[in-house]
């Protein structure tokens, strides 16, 4: 029944080591969106993909990258996390980009050491 | 731009006593209108929207909110609330022209004692 899954559910990490967290959706949704969320504060969208087509926020640090190799999948990378970077990161996915509920997966609680 | 305000950042009450929580938007443009929970350590699930029609929005576990116009609300109620309804709750929106963009208020961590 899962219908949009991360893993894993919790990753540690070191000071500027890279870190990869993964979304997968069986849902067949066109858009799925990265947000990061601190403790106890809103969710932040960092970017978002519509197909192939990518999209990043405007205040996305370059250190957040992301990858989308086909409709099920999409990947965070974090090419050098730092001590603030530690947060909760969701996925969400959307039939469209316009009028569709977004759906998300679990997160993935990241610490960074 | 819009903006959400959860007016309450935690709200304390009694098992299987009423609660509201209240979220408040600003925009220029017409909005839809989302609640999400969050309970520990997971993702978010949509409780309800309201995207047009009826004014009261009727969603999961029992919970209702009413979208005012007027007042740019959107309060979340429940009549009687359980210990499993502990979590955080999120009051979002989405404007008409901003594709499917959400902009999320801070959320109201809803804490229900026995």
């Amino acid at each position: 029944d899962a219908m949009v899954i991360q893993n894993p559910r919790y990753q540690v990490t070191q000071f500027g080591k890279p870190v990869t967290l993964s979304c997968s959706q069986t849902l067949n949704h066109n858009v799925m969106y990265w947000y990061q969320q601190k403790s106890s504060q809103a969710p932040k969208l960092l970017f978002h993909y519509y197909d192939k087509d990518f999209n990043n926020e405007a205040d996305t640090p370059d250190n957040f990258q992301s990858r989308r190799p086909n409709t099920s999948f999409c990947f965070l990378d974090i090419r050098s996390p730092g001590l603030g970077d530690a947060a909760m990161y969701l996925c969400a996915t959307s039939r469209d980009d316009t009028t569709d509920t977004q759906y998300f997966g679990p997160g993935t609680r990241l610490t960074v050491l | 731009a819009q903006s959400v305000t959860q007016l309450d950042s935690q709200v304390p009450v009694f098992e299987e006593a009423p609660v509201e929580l209240r979220c408040n938007y600003s925009s220029s443009v017409s909005v839809y209108l989302f609640w999400y929970v969050q309970y520990p350590n997971q993702g978010l699930q949509l409780l309800l929207k309201y995207l047009s029609g009826s004014t009261l929005v009727k969603g999961i576990n029992g919970f209702e909110a009413e979208f005012n116009k007027s007042q740019t609300s959107f309060h979340l109620r429940k009549p009687s609330v359980h210990i499993s309804d502990t979590a955080e709750y999120f009051c979002a929106v989405r404007a008409n022209n901003a594709g499917n963009m959400l902009t999320f208020g801070g959320g109201t961590r809803l804490m229900v004692k026995p």
